[in-house]
């Protein structure tokens, strides 16, 4: 039983290319967030979700956009991809914004 | 800008020894404190946590300290274990904050050896 699933683990695809990662947790928690962790190994916050309201949007490219169509779940789109989206993308889950967050496996993107 | 530091990207030690891995901070509005453990191909799991008005919390094997005048916390493992051999992330926040945005260090590889 994974707390935090996501989908694909793994994702290759072209520059350009509009493509889609999608989350789900079944921890019943009420906040969700998207990280990026670079090829410098650090853990940004991009996006986080709270009952399905956009509590934290980060300086990311408007070529992202998250979506929460219920609090289990949280999806991040991505349009015409570029070599530097290529990283590893985390999402994650908490109680509330104040408690610990879960993570998931991540999802490793990488632009040809 | 690098709010949360790790400077040590590795540290090794023998099975049984303790193992103390470090974090530095320069915000001065950070006031709760995590530690997160990856192994390869997973992602972070929550390990322990602290909030500035303590200067150690206690789980097990694991203890945190906090020295908030020198903006520096630890994580203590003892005895160390070859199962512990991991990356170990740090984190910060402003709990008083509008949102509970976590700040990351770049995380100290951690090798048990038997």
């Amino acid at each position: 039983d994974t707390a935090v699933s996501q989908t694909p683990k793994y994702l290759v695809t072209q520059m350009g290319n509009d493509k889609s990662i999608k989350c789900e947790q079944n921890l019943g928690h009420d906040t969700m967030y998207w990280y990026k962790q670079d090829s410098k190994k650090f853990l940004k916050i991009m996006f986080s979700y709270n009952n399905k309201e956009l509590i934290i949007n980060e300086t990311v490219p408007n070529r992202f956009s998250p979506k929460s169509p219920d609090k289990a779940h949280l999806n991040l789109h991505i349009n015409s991809l570029e070599l530097g989206d290529s990283a590893v993308y985390f999402c994650a889950s908490s109680q509330n914004p104040r408690g610990p967050q879960h993570f998931g496996d991540g999802t490793r993107l990488s632009i040809l | 800008d690098q709010q949360v530091k790790q400077n040590s990207p590795s540290l090794s030690v023998q099975e049984g020894r303790i193992s103390i891995l470090n974090c530095d901070y320069t915000n001065s509005m950070f006031d709760y404190f995590l530690w997160y453990k990856k192994y390869p191909a997973e992602g972070p799991t929550f390990l322990i946590s602290i909030s500035s008005i303590k200067d150690k919390n206690e789980d097990g094997r694991f203890t945190v300290f906090l020295n908030k005048s020198a903006k520096h916390l630890s994580l203590h493992i003892v005895p160390s274990q070859p199962g512990d051999s991991a990356v170990y992330f740090c984190a910060a926040t402003n709990s008083g904050g509008s949102n509970y945005k976590l700040t990351f260090g770049k995380g100290t590889l951690l090798t048990v050896n038997p």
